[in-house]
């Protein structure tokens, strides 16, 4: 069981189309962070969310934490073929012991022109 | 600024070998962390080195795995004997303090045969 479930696992759109992905657990956390990763490549951070509530906007990005800090979402707007790729949610949990993040099993985006 | 190097970029060995994987962190970052992702499932905490200390190495599978940060700066992970269950991709990343995002590298692609 994942601690972090996100949804839908796999998304298939078409360019200019919206999508929202999720990330839900059942656990606190003092922060979540979402990333974005390409073949070959190792996961880029994109944002990171502190406070129950918060939005964030990067350009055509919106990232919400959940107001209990247990959720978050990804909400993408007039998607372009280059948001193509495997989105990551990943959080530190409250009282954990150590400094790590967990990641969700991320959600595959696929924008076609 | 470079970024997280790590090296090599893929590695096929046969079981019973021994694997020896290296990250070079970006300077200056004291926290180094290693991550793997197996076939299928998400990307997971390995251990978490503050300087030349491991702070973390719950994440560590087995005594197979051995983890040292040289004078704080770059590391290694080396496997020995590699087992056809080692065979993921394997993170490292960095980041200059708790709790902030992380620079990953582009990963280790390990494969057992």
């Amino acid at each position: 069981t994942q601690l972090l479930e996100q949804s839908p696992q796999f998304l298939s759109i078409q360019e200019g189309e919206n999508l929202t992905v999720y990330c839900n657990s059942s656990s606190v956390f003092s922060s979540l962070q979402w990333y974005r990763q390409e073949p070959g490549e190792g996961p880029v951070l994109l944002v990171t969310v502190v406070t129950g509530g918060e939005v964030k906007k990067l350009k055509r990005l919106t990232f919400q934490f959940g107001d209990a800090r247990k959720d978050s979402s990804l909400h993408i707007t007039a998607a372009q073929p280059g948001d193509t790729g495997l989105y990551l949610c990943a959080g530190f949990m409250i009282k954990a012991a150590g400094n790590k993040l967990t990641f969700g099993g991320g959600t595959r985006v696929l924008v076609k022109p | 600024e470079a970024g997280v190097t790590q090296f090599p970029s893929h590695s096929v060995i046969e079981k019973g070998q021994t694997v020896t994987l290296r990250c070079d962190p970006i300077s200056g970052h004291d926290n180094l962390y290693w991550y793997r992702r197996v076939m299928g499932k998400e990307i997971k905490f390995l251990l978490h080195f503050v300087k030349e200390s491991k702070q973390d190495e719950s994440g560590m599978p087995n005594n197979r795995f051995l983890a040292e940060r040289t004078g704080g700066t770059y590391s290694t992970l080396k496997v020995q004997p590699a087992e056809l269950e080692d065979s993921g991709v394997y993170f490292c990343a960095s980041s200059p303090g708790q709790f902030y995002g992380y620079t990953f590298g582009s990963g280790t692609r390990l494969t057992v045969v």
